[in-house]
């Protein structure tokens, strides 16, 4: 399977606390997204880092990618209760007819307490 | 410009039963993937469509399962003869182009269609 893995499971923290959370994938890659999924609802693209790539920033959110180690964090820094949500890697896992599927992870649920 | 719009949101179905998802891309959009989202896990590629042509379907179960994107219309997931284990929430995302070797395109979610077999 080329479904990546993330860590830890659960993530609990205080507001202004930093988060981070890891993952991990099995082949190589072009690109590694991660996602955000609020409870009840679809996937939200946050930041899309390419192989050629070690660290990405957008706003409060910072993501490294190590293609050594096959893996990749991504932190979220001075949190918000409203950051509590689902966060998702994924990875492009190109099919022999040339299509990029979307592999994702198996989540990392975080929550956020005021 | 309304997003990814799916429905009906929840759907309940008796064992045996026909179920159809619908999911309209967002404007301007002409590929479509639908994934499926077991409870506590990551979401698990189907297929993948433009107008009229399934693209890749190898996420997609041999048997009772199908998807349709028409010229006209949205895209439907059919899920004939359904079983207790097809209980997931479902999802379809959509893109102006597809994902090829040379393209990054963030896909769009849609809220997703929560099946559950009664």
């Amino acid at each position: 399977s080329q479904q990546g893995e993330e860590d830890p499971q659960a993530l609990s923290i205080q507001e202004g606390e930093n988060a981070t959370m890891n993952c991990s994938y099995k082949t190589s890659i072009n690109n590694l997204q991660w996602y955000r999924q609020n409870s009840g609802r679809g996937l939200v693209h946050l930041i899309l880092i390419r192989s050629n790539e070690r660290e990405k920033h957008s706003g409060r959110l910072r993501v490294t990618l190590d293609t050594s180690k096959k893996s990749s964090s991504l932190l979220i820094t001075a949190s918000r209760a409203a950051d509590t949500a689902s966060y998702f890697c994924a990875t492009d896992f190109i099919m022999n007819t040339g299509f990029q599927k979307l592999v994702f992870g198996t989540g990392t649920r975080l929550l956020v307490s005021p | 410009n309304a997003g990814v719009m799916q429905n009906p949101r929840h759907l309940v179905r008796r064992r045996g039963q026909e179920a159809r998802l619908r999911c309209s891309p967002m404007k301007g959009h002409s590929h479509v993937y639908w994934y499926r989202q077991l409870p506590e896990e990551g979401l698990k590629f189907m297929v993948y469509l433009q107008k009229e042509n399934i693209i890749d379907e190898s996420g997609m179960p041999k048997e009772r399962f199908s998807a349709e994107f028409p010229k006209e219309g949205p895209s439907i997931l059919r899920i004939q003869q359904v079983v207790r284990g097809d209980s997931a929430a479902y999802f379809c995302a959509s893109s102006p182009r597809g994902k090829t070797r040379d393209s990054n395109q963030p896909q769009h979610f849609g809220d997703g269609t929560r099946l559950s077999i009664l």
